[in-house]
């Protein structure tokens, strides 16, 4: 069974530019996720879709950050203008809809902002 | 609100035994798990409590205790790939799918 699939791997921008990072989810799983990861923190949760519907996107920064999951199977985030603050891993997971069931990772992008 | 709690480090040797420990604070509760991360990588299951007790997998095990808001992670036989980050994350009641809030993470070094 393949994994969840994200692209590109690394990005380096400078502060202002634009990114977007896209994610492919394990076949069948409903319920995808954004999490961003700051050096030495543990995952945040930035965004979560059930289908092609937002379940929670209350820690999005919504000025500056946009996913979409257009037609509920793969999804893009976008930060547009990127800020130094933004350097992290953008980490996408998936699972199956249901009560306990597991969240698979991607290996996710690593973003530095300079 | 949502509070996680768990030691920044840890190192313990080769072949002994390895306790981390998870407290949490959050707005509810619906089950926790662990994760293991090396560096570089990603988050990858290990265990899953969302009734009192131990559950154990091979190596390893994962306690709960609801009413304390504690959990530990145990670890048997070291081994050197065993040197990650092990991350605790609950999942709040009520959350609609399986929204998890993560700690901190641990950073286990095994050293021979």
């Amino acid at each position: 069974e393949a994994g969840v699939a994200q692209s590109p791997r690394y990005k380096i921008i400078e502060k202002r530019q634009s990114v977007a990072f896209w994610c492919n989810p394990i076949s069948g799983h409903a319920t995808l996720y954004w999490y961003q990861q700051i050096l030495g923190q543990g995952p945040k949760l930035l965004i979560q879709f059930q289908n092609n519907g937002v379940v929670d996107d209350s820690q999005l920064p919504k000025d500056r950050f946009s996913a979409e999951r257009l037609k509920g199977v793969d999804s893009t985030l976008k930060i547009q203008p990127a800020k130094l603050e933004d350097s992290a891993v953008y980490l996408c997971a998936s699972s199956s809809t249901g009560s306990g069931n597991t969240i698979y990772f991607g290996e996710g992008s690593w973003l530095t902002v300079v | 609100g949502q509070n996680i709690d768990q030691p920044t480090e840890m190192t313990a040797t080769e072949g002994a035994i390895v306790q981390i420990n998870c407290t949490y604070q959050t707005s509810g509760f619906n089950g926790l798990f662990w994760y293991q991360q090396h560096a570089g990588e990603a988050p990858t299951f290990l265990s899953y409590n969302v009734l009192d007790g131990l559950e154990e997998k091979g190596r390893f095990s994962s306690f709960l205790s609801r009413s304390k808001g504690y959990s530990y992670l145990l670890l048997k036989e070291l081994q050197m790939k065993d040197s990650a980050s092990y991350l605790c994350a609950v999942r709040p009641h009520g959350e609609y799918g399986n929204k998890l809030v993560f700690g901190a993470g641990t950073i286990l070094r095994v050293k021979s």
